[in-house]
């Protein structure tokens, strides 16, 4: 079974500055797709990027980018530019294709604050 | 731009009751998942459902039921109700059971008292 690991249950920064998150997981599958939600006080799960394993180059979305080190199993996020909507609980999360049986493993998530 | 409806929004219900949630996908959205996520916890996957016919499942327990009607909405019920079902049930929806392009619903947060 996969799993997806945060390490950092809480993070801060300062307005303007970048923050990294950090996301692995384990699994032994080749092919697989990498996801981060954000989830802010309203609780709506919204989609920040996404990565396809079999793509070396890594996704950005904006402000949003990941590293993605597949050999390693890694998978941060890193914010440029923080905004204070940017506040949120982070989460990654793993899918592996499986046609038609799709679901997501959550790692356990980040607390970000930014702060003015 | 449409996007997908849960409701109620918010449920509160007493232990041993029995309670329903639902979920309006997408337009041309034909594959619903269901996710619980507890107090503090990350979600859970619940169910899936794709053209009306249940397609995985996962954690979901015995007292849960779940459906996809035609007009592709789907509605999760819950019996004899437990404090622990106290939670955010998440749907979300997409196309062709392609989760890559799945979008969730904003949750029905329920309480049990």
């Amino acid at each position: 079974a996969q799993t997806v690991t945060q390490s950092q249950p809480e993070m801060s920064v300062q307005e303007a500055e970048t923050v990294t998150l950090s996301c692995t997981y384990d699994t032994s599958e080749s092919n697989y797709y990498l996801f981060w939600y954000k989830q802010p006080p309203s609780r709506q799960m919204i989609l920040v990027i996404r990565q396809e394993a079999y793509k070396q180059q890594n996704a950005t979305e904006n402000r949003f980018s990941v590293n993605f080190q597949k050999a390693a199993k890694s998978f941060s996020l890193k914010i440029s530019d923080s905004q204070l909507g940017d506040t949120a609980m982070y989460f990654c999360a793993f899918m592996k294709p499986q046609g038609g049986s799709e679901k997501l493993v959550f790692g356990k998530g980040t607390k970000l604050t930014v702060n003015p | 731009a449409a996007g997908v409806i849960q409701s109620p929004r918010h449920l509160i219900k007493e232990k041993r009751e029995t309670a329903t949630l639902k979920c309006y996908p997408i337009p041309r959205h034909d594959t619903v998942y269901w996710y619980q996520q507890g107090p503090g916890q990350d979600p859970q996957f619940l169910i899936s459902f794709y053209e009306k016919m249940q397609s995985d499942k996962g954690s979901i327990p015995d007292r849960f039921s779940a459906q996809q009607f035609s007009d592709y909405h789907s509605e999760l019920n819950m019996s004899s109700l437990e404090l622990g079902d106290s939670a955010l049930y998440f749907c979300a929806t997409s196309k062709s059971r392609a989760f890559i392009s799945a979008f969730f619903g904003q949750g029905t947060r329920l309480t049990v008292v």
